[in-house]
């Protein structure tokens, strides 16, 4: 149980173009679910909070309009880059807490963006 | 916010040595920590977890301590195997938040 999955695995895009992010959690709820960003050799940062019924909680320094967040059912949240640029190409990882509570974090196999 | 450090960067060990792992944390609200492997292009998987009410907790050849008082903790790795290699990273949470260490790449060489 307590599966993540995210779609697409990899996305290459041209400057200026958008991309969208699937994040699904498959077999549990998830009233929250995390975006995280991981350059290569770096640690995961978390981008924003995204939250079931209501509006992402965007951490300090992260573009809300250019990383637009969508959590708009209980299995799933999307993740926006819109007006792409090569300084956004990273690796894309979402984690979902489940809804019955517990600590633990469960998370997607992750998106590499490369934007050329 | 929560800040955690994360020593060493990067560790070689040969097979069948320890291998350890430390982690401090800022904020004494935090009540779980858990311990992530990281292969390249992968997910993190959580390999063992510690929560505040207990001070340490071992899975076969993995080990954690928590140490509240001084808001460190650490990941013991016994008897390690070249499939051990891998990025290490540790986190700190408060509710639901994780904030993660800055990593630790280890090596297991045969």
């Amino acid at each position: 149980g307590a599966v993540v999955s995210q779609h697409p695995s990899r996305v290459i895009c041209k400057s200026g173009t958008s991309v969208k992010i699937e994040c699904r959690s498959l077999d549990f709820q998830a009233t929250t679910m995390f975006w995280y960003r991981q350059f290569p050799k770096q640690s995961l940062m978390l981008m924003a909070t995204s939250n079931e019924g209501s509006k992402a909680t965007y951490e300090q320094g992260v573009e809300k309009d250019k990383f637009l967040i969508n959590h708009a059912s209980l299995t799933l949240s999307t993740l926006t880059v819109t007006s792409a640029h090569p300084e956004d190409s990273s690796f894309y990882i979402c984690s979902a807490w489940n809804t019955r509570g517990g600590y633990e974090q469960y998370f997607g196999p992750g998106t590499r963006l490369t934007v050329t | 916010g929560e800040n955690v450090e994360q020593h060493p960067s990067t560790l070689s060990v040969q097979e069948g040595d320890s291998a350890v792992i430390k982690c401090t944390y800022s904020d004494s609200a935090s009540n779980y920590f858990p311990w992530y492997k990281q292969e390249l292009g992968k997910r993190p998987q959580l390999i063992i977890d510690i929560r505040s009410n207990v001070g340490e907790k071992k899975d076969q050849r993995i080990a954690v301590t928590l140490n509240k008082t001084a808001k460190h903790f650490s990941l013991h790795i016994t008897e390690t195997q070249p499939e051990d290699s891998a990025v290490y990273f540790c986190a700190a949470s408060i509710g639901n938040m994780l904030t993660f260490g800055g990593g630790t790449r280890l090596m297991v060489k045969p």
